[in-house]
């Protein structure tokens, strides 16, 4: 079954030093993978995703997430990081649930980025 | 467009109460999910719709959840008889057909089971 374990619950980081969110999937196949951010008190938006396309994905805000099939891994990263930048993150990829089967789009535990100034 | 909305955006009960939270997904996606998410936690799935399909209902957690969809426009999900350990925050996303298509989250219902 495909999911995603995001290996750190907590990152802290100055501002201006680089961001490093560690996320790895488990799948027999290409998958589908996405990074999300929450931030306090507000609803998730989508950072970027991985489609079998470029392995090296660009999204908003700086970020960026490379797929790497060998190490089964797909982290975020950033290489200064703001203020802004404080939320939560959160991997995801579809996983089969259920009896009937549906590819459901599924969270992993999420990791707290936390910028000091 | 408007993105997908969500009502109310906070709801106090007492335990032992139903409630009704409403998602309005936006016009033209088929999918439509409802997750929870508690306090300092990450996000668990509840339910999914698509199109006509029969929904998947693998994670509402007892049968005192349930959720409706008209068609792909609005739905509710439906707690009854509400207790504490149902506080929570309760998002909506929509998102057209397929994998590798984006969700689009609604604000969420902040819900208080006294």
């Amino acid at each position: 079954a495909q999911s995603v374990t995001q290996l750190d619950s907590h990152v802290s980081v100055s501002e201006g030093t680089p961001v490093l969110l560690r996320c790895n999937y488990s799948s027999s196949y290409s998958p589908s993978l996405f990074w999300y951010v929450q931030h306090p008190n507000k609803g998730l938006q989508l950072l970027l995703k991985y489609t079998s396309a470029a392995t090296l994905v660009k999204g908003i805000n700086g970020f960026e997430a490379e797929f790497k099939k060998s190490e089964t891994s797909f982290h975020l990263t950033k290489p200064s990081a703001h203020m802004s930048d404080a939320a939560e993150y959160f991997c995801v990829t579809p996983a089969r649930r259920g009896a009937g089967g549906s590819y459901i789009p599924t969270f992993g535990r999420g990791t707290s980025l936390i910028v000091h100034p | 467009g408007a993105g997908v909305s969500q009502s109310p955006s906070n709801k106090v009960t007492e335990k032992g109460k139903d409630v009704e939270l409403r998602c309005d997904p936006i016009s033209g996606h088929t999918a439509l999910y409802w997750y929870r998410q508690r306090l300092g936690q990450g996000l668990e799935f509840l339910i999914y719709f698509q199109g006509n399909s029969a929904p998947d209902k693998s994670g509402l957690p007892s049968d005192r959840f349930s959720a409706e969809r008209t068609g792909e426009s609005v739905s509710t999900l439906t707690i009854q008889r509400t207790q504490q350990e149902d506080s929570a925050v309760y998002l909506c996303a929509s998102s057209l057909a397929g994998l590798a298509n984006e969700q689009f989250f609604g604000p969420g219902t902040r819900l208080t089971v006294l």
